[in-house]
């Protein structure tokens, strides 16, 4: 199937520092990619969704100055958590359709965020 | 707005005992349906989807589910589990024209004792 990897796996960051995940389309090209976070023992939940070379469009409740996406290219979006809290501590997932053909998403590996 | 609901939310079977998972979501146009599976320390994975056609999919691993469109459900079974089943399992839907958009149900989790 395709792949869809995410950078890093794991991070801990200071609060109020900014940190940067990554996510990319490896064997196919993305023009849109969405963005869930994962909070232990729950579901999944769309944050946004990454529109190459356009702004992304942010689920309702979702702050867009906390969470910057870019979609600079079509195999590669971030997702920057800006001035993080321990709150934004949580597990970030990101997907992908080839829209080749295959029909599913594909998912990153996901990266778990330590805010401390 | 769309929602995914999975009635069971932690379910405990021995080996070999048979299993469905309840999946019903809301929405009133064509959807796309969705199982994944996410085993500890890894990410989701497909078991099996449906988009059109037969209402019962097989999945990898011995799955299957039936879309049942006037129960707006999609449940998830397997007749003989293994221990090596256990794992988080979520219901999805895409009811965005097929975008990759998915809504994710609330998840169970499935613990198979040997």
């Amino acid at each position: 199937g395709a792949v869809v990897s995410q950078h890093p796996s794991w991070v801990i960051c200071k609060s109020g520092t900014s940190v940067k995940i990554e996510c990319r389309s490896l064997d196919f090209q993305a023009t849109t990619m969405f963005w869930y976070r994962q909070f232990p023992k729950q579901s999944l939940m769309l944050m946004a969704t990454s529109n190459e070379g356009s702004k992304a469009t942010y689920e309702q409740g979702v702050e867009k100055d906390k969470f910057l996406i870019n979609h600079a290219s079509l195999t590669l979006s971030t997702l920057t958590v800006t001035s993080a809290h321990p709150e934004d501590s949580s597990f970030y997932i990101c997907s992908a359709r080839d829209p080749g053909g295959r029909t599913e998403a594909f998912f990153g590996q996901g990266t778990r965020l330590t805010v401390v | 707005a769309q929602s995914v609901s999975q009635h069971n939310h932690h379910v405990i079977l021995s080996e070999a005992a048979s299993l469905e998972l309840g999946c019903n979501y809301s929405y009133g146009g064509t959807v796309n349906l969705f199982w994944y599976v996410q085993y500890p320390g890894q990410h989701l994975q497909l078991l099996l989807k449906y988009f059109s056609g037969d209402p019962l999919v097989k999945g990898i691993k011995g799955f299957e589910a039936e879309f049942i469109k006037s129960k707006f459900s999609f449940n998830l079974r397997k007749p003989s589990v293994q221990w090596s089943d256990t794992a988080e399992y979520f219901c999805a839907v895409d009811g965005s024209s097929n975008t990759g958009k998915l809504i994710f149900g609330q998840g169970t989790t499935l613990q198979v004792k040997p």
